[in-house]
Order: structure tokens, then C-alpha cells, then sequence
């Protein structure tokens, strides 16, 4: 992807109601998306990915995200969020010129209160 | 689990001298990268290295920045004279392919007094 958006900066959630994070995308060819997880303190995490294959893509801890092309979105859910959960989540994408380079969105705090 | 290694996590440093942020890549990856953050900023590449050579370098990657594979094992990124707006969290990454999804490293924090 050329760029990605990702459309609130901060996200807060109660435990065990859904999460929603949003992202969009901007790409002239068919893009590779992905999603990073970053826990204070602590590297980059990858949770899931999108390669042109199925539309819905599962992850880890029960994340997924589905690829929607006619919305350029690549949204972030959970049915049902836990403490550890909080973080900050970055949709990514990989941009192809020749040698790939990922394009990282701005990030989206994820707060999960008890 | 094989994982992205980093060395140190926090190096602290004055204007003007030169730091080398070290990372042992996975052992089966191929193609390397450093990227960084800047606090409260989005994560920016700075370049891809391949076949000992760099592939592709964004225009942060001026002339004070060089990554060099010494070995067969580590993957360097030197700043030969940092400046204040060089403080950020730098991350090292590595993939099997350039197509292949790339896992990161923890990440050292460079302060630049």
C-alpha cells in the first residue's frame, strides 16, 4: 500500500465488550496489509496479515480483520476485548518498489478498563 | 521461537559522537531493515539492506547514517555524528523474502543530549 490511515488515535473499551479499530488504505495495486501490536516497553508484534488471499484474515489472541476493497479498509476487530489487550496497534502496509518497505500508519491506543 | 535481537536497549549519548545500534537478525532471514519512532510520532524506514549491499534507503538516511553486516551474524546501524532530532526508538527488523512478513526486534532507545 501507498499509504495507510488509521482514524482515531485513541480507543477505549470496557473488558469483555468489543473492539474496533480502523484503518484505510491507499494503494494503486493490490496491497499487502498487515497489523503490529506494540505493549509498552516492548517490540513490534505482528498479529495478523492480509497477502491477497482470503478476505477475512485471523490472527492472534483473537483478532481479525477484513480486507474490504470497494471500502479501501482493513478494519481491526475483537468480540471481546481483554486487559491485556491494551496497547498500541499500528495497521501496516507494504509498499512495493522493487524492494518491499512496510508504511506504517500512526498508531491507535488501544484502553481496555475493568 | 527464533527471534530479532537488539543491543543495547537504551544508549545514551552526546551531540556530535558516534553510536552503533547493533541487531542479530533471525538466522534464516535474508533481507534486513532499520527503521525508527520518534517519541509520538508513526514509525518511519530508514533503509533495507540485501545481499550486503543496501537496497533502499528513505531521505532520513543521509550521509551520517552507513549499516554494515560485519559477520554472518549482526546487522549494525551507525550515526557517525548524532544530533538532538536523532533521538528515537530505533527498530531492527529481518524476513525470510522481501515478500514475507518482517519481524522486529524490541527496539533501542537513543537519547541525544
Amino acid at each position: 500500500a501507498q499509504s495507510v490511515t488509521q482514524l482515531d488515535s485513541h480507543v477505549s473499551v470496557s473488558e469483555g465488550t468489543p473492539v474496533l479499530l480502523r484503518c484505510n488504505y491507499s494503494s494503486s495495486y493490490s496491497p499487502s496489509l498487515f497489523w503490529y501490536v506494540q505493549h509498552p516497553n516492548k517490540g513490534l508484534q505482528l498479529l495478523l496479515k492480509y497477502t491477497s488471499a482470503a478476505t477475512l484474515v485471523k490472527g492472534i489472541n483473537g483478532f481479525e480483520a477484513e480486507f474490504k476493497k470497494s471500502e479501501t479498509s482493513f478494519h481491526l476487530t475483537k468480540p471481546s476485548a481483554h486487559m491485556s489487550d491494551a496497547a498500541e496497534y499500528f495497521c501496516v502496509g507494504l509498499m512495493n518498489t522493487g524492494f518491499q518497505k512496510l508504511v506504517f500508519g500512526t498508531g491507535t491506543r488501544l484502553l481496555v478498563s475493568p | 521461537e527464533p527471534e530479532v535481537t537488539q543491543t543495547p536497549s537504551h544508549q545514551v549519548t552526546q551531540m556530535g559522537q558516534e553510536v552503533i545500534l547493533r541487531c542479530v537478525p533471525i538466522s534464516n532471514h535474508l533481507y534486513f531493515y532499520w527503521y525508527r519512532q520518534i517519541l509520538g510520532q508513526k514509525v518511519e524506514f530508514l533503509v533495507s539492506f540485501y545481499n550486503n549491499e543496501i537496497s533502499e534507503k528513505s531521505e532520513i538516511f543521509d550521509d551520517q547514517f552507513s549499516v554494515e553486516r560485519p559477520d554472518g551474524s549482526n546487522f549494525t546501524l551507525k550515526i557517525r555524528s548524532t544530533k538532538l532530532e536523532d533521538s528515537a526508538m530505533y527498530f531492527c527488523a529481518s524476513s525470510v523474502t522481501s515478500a514475507n512478513e518482517q519481524f522486529f526486534g524490541p527496539g533501542t532507545r537513543l537519547t541525544v543530549l
